[in-house]
């Protein structure tokens, strides 16, 4: 059984600019979960997706956005990035076991 | 508010050795669930452990055992005869029942097993 797949695993971005982030969760699971790794605040959640619908949300800004597709497919997207949203970003879903399962991440860098 | 507290930030121990990571936590739910994690550098959170709030049972996985206690508020991780294999950074975290799968991390225990 597959894991849970992030792409991609890096990305370079400018100041400005808006990144989306994709995430495919394990076959079956339909609830998906983003994370924010830094060295500086840990592991922040973020959002989660359950049949398509936010089910809950982290204290981030408005800048920060996801959405979950009918396939349970997840994209977060970061609209105007700031130099502070360099981070691995974590995804990660669960099946009716109640366990949460993460992937690699996508390690996005703000220059 | 929930918080998890992982006092220790970085343990070094030699092969064979073993080795006790601590978590302490705080919530005010009377059902909760605690998770341990384990991050090596490739970055992927690798699941280890779930444990209810209702389940005081300590757990014994191979090398791993879990000791949980509700009266001092610690769930805590002890990896016996260590490998070089398990070094990586482990991290404790915490929900509510019904937080859906909005865990609330410490700041993790860099575990390193040298030769």
């Amino acid at each position: 059984k597959a894991g849970v797949t992030q792409t991609p695993r890096y990305l370079i971005k400018t100041r400005g600019q808006q990144v989306t982030l994709s995430c495919s969760p394990i076959s079956g699971h339909r609830s998906v979960s983003w994370y924010q790794q830094t060295p500086g605040q840990g592991l922040q959640f973020l959002f989660e997706y359950f049949s398509e619908t936010q089910r809950n949300k982290g204290n981030f800004p408005g800048r920060f956005s996801g959405r979950q597709f009918s396939n349970s497919r997840s994209e977060m997207n970061v609209s105007t990035l700031e130099l502070g949203d360099s981070a691995l970003y974590l995804c990660a879903s669960r099946g009716t076991d109640e366990k949460l399962f993460f992937g690699s991440g996508t390690q996005l860098s703000v220059l | 508010a929930q918080k998890v507290t992982q006092a220790q930030t970085e343990i070094s121990v030699v092969e064979k050795e073993d080795v006790t990571l601590d978590c302490v936590y705080e919530t005010r739910d009377t059902t909760y669930y605690l998770f341990w994690y384990k991050q090596p550098p490739s970055g992927e959170l690798v699941f280890l452990i779930r444990r209810n709030s209702f389940d005081e049972q300590n757990e014994i996985s191979g090398r791993y055992s879990w000791n949980f206690q509700k009266s001092t508020s610690s769930f805590n991780f002890t990896i016996t005869a260590s490998q070089v294999v398990d070094s990586a950074v482990y991290f404790c975290a915490l929900s509510a029942r019904g937080g859906g799968n909005k865990l609330t991390f410490g700041t993790g225990t860099q575990l390193k097993v040298e030769l």
